[in-house]
């Protein structure tokens, strides 16, 4: 099971939106909505930003969105602020009960 | 739910090492659990799932890790387990144990490192 697809960076000033990419393939991002996207800081655990590609978890902000396209998942951080700089990783199921994570994406905020 | 992993250390090319997680705030016995590890600057990389005993407890893992690594889990200790064998230098990482809900990775411990190293 190959990685899913992440640029390695993005950024933008504060107040701007980031859109991070996320492409997989028919067996794992196409084929389920199992999509979700993680928030990693330095030394830190990840935590869950949006599940089911689109949903957020409670307390997550409402600057972070997710959305879904054939085998790309996309995730978007409106109104960039200085506690968003980070790294971010996508995650879909793959099938027979597992699951592939994607490349990481370091998000600057300028 | 709060996990909490233990069991890494320092272990020599070819040895075994036994990794513990324990969860506490709920219990895990309907739970789906995962181990995901990150090799130090890189990116994640899951390992294995463990379904819940009710869903037959059956056990699935990535490539790089099958047959040399085993999940098992103990329910009346609210506690899953990764037993890694014929170990890599590569498979030094950050091991993280993870709570799977909604088809995804979802409560996560704090990690605990496991070096490889002669």
């Amino acid at each position: 099971q190959s990685a899913l697809t992440q640029p390695p960076s993005a950024s933008g000033s504060p107040g701007q939106s980031v859109t991070i990419s996320c492409t997989g393939t028919s067996s794992d991002v196409g084929g389920y909505n199992y999509v979700s996207w993680y928030q990693q800081s330095p030394g830190k655990a990840p935590k869950v930003m949006i599940y089911e590609a689109t949903k957020r978890p409670s307390g997550v902000p409402d600057r972070f969105s997710g959305s879904k396209s054939g085998n790309t998942a996309s995730l978007t951080v409106s109104g960039l602020q200085a506690e968003d700089e980070a790294d971010y990783y996508c995650s879909s199921y793959a099938g027979s009960d597992t699951y592939v994570f994607g490349t990481g994406t370091k998000v600057t905020v300028l | 739910v709060q996990l909490v992993e233990s069991g890494g250390g320092l272990v020599k090319p070819g040895g075994s090492l036994r990794l513990s997680c324990a969860a506490s705030g709920a219990t895990l016995t309907t739970a789906w659990m995962s181990w995901v590890r990150q090799v130090p600057g890189r990116g994640l990389e899951w390992l294995s799932l463990i379904k819940s005993e009710s869903d037959g407890g059956t056990t699935h893992y990535a490539a790089p890790v099958k047959g040399r690594f085993t999940i098992s889990r103990d329910d009346s200790k609210n506690t899953v387990f990764l037993q890694m064998n014929s170990l890599r230098t590569e498979d030094t990482a950050v091991y993280y144990c993870t709570w799977d809900y909604a088809g995804s990775p979802w409560d996560w411990g704090q990690g605990t490192l496991v070096t490889v190293s002669s």
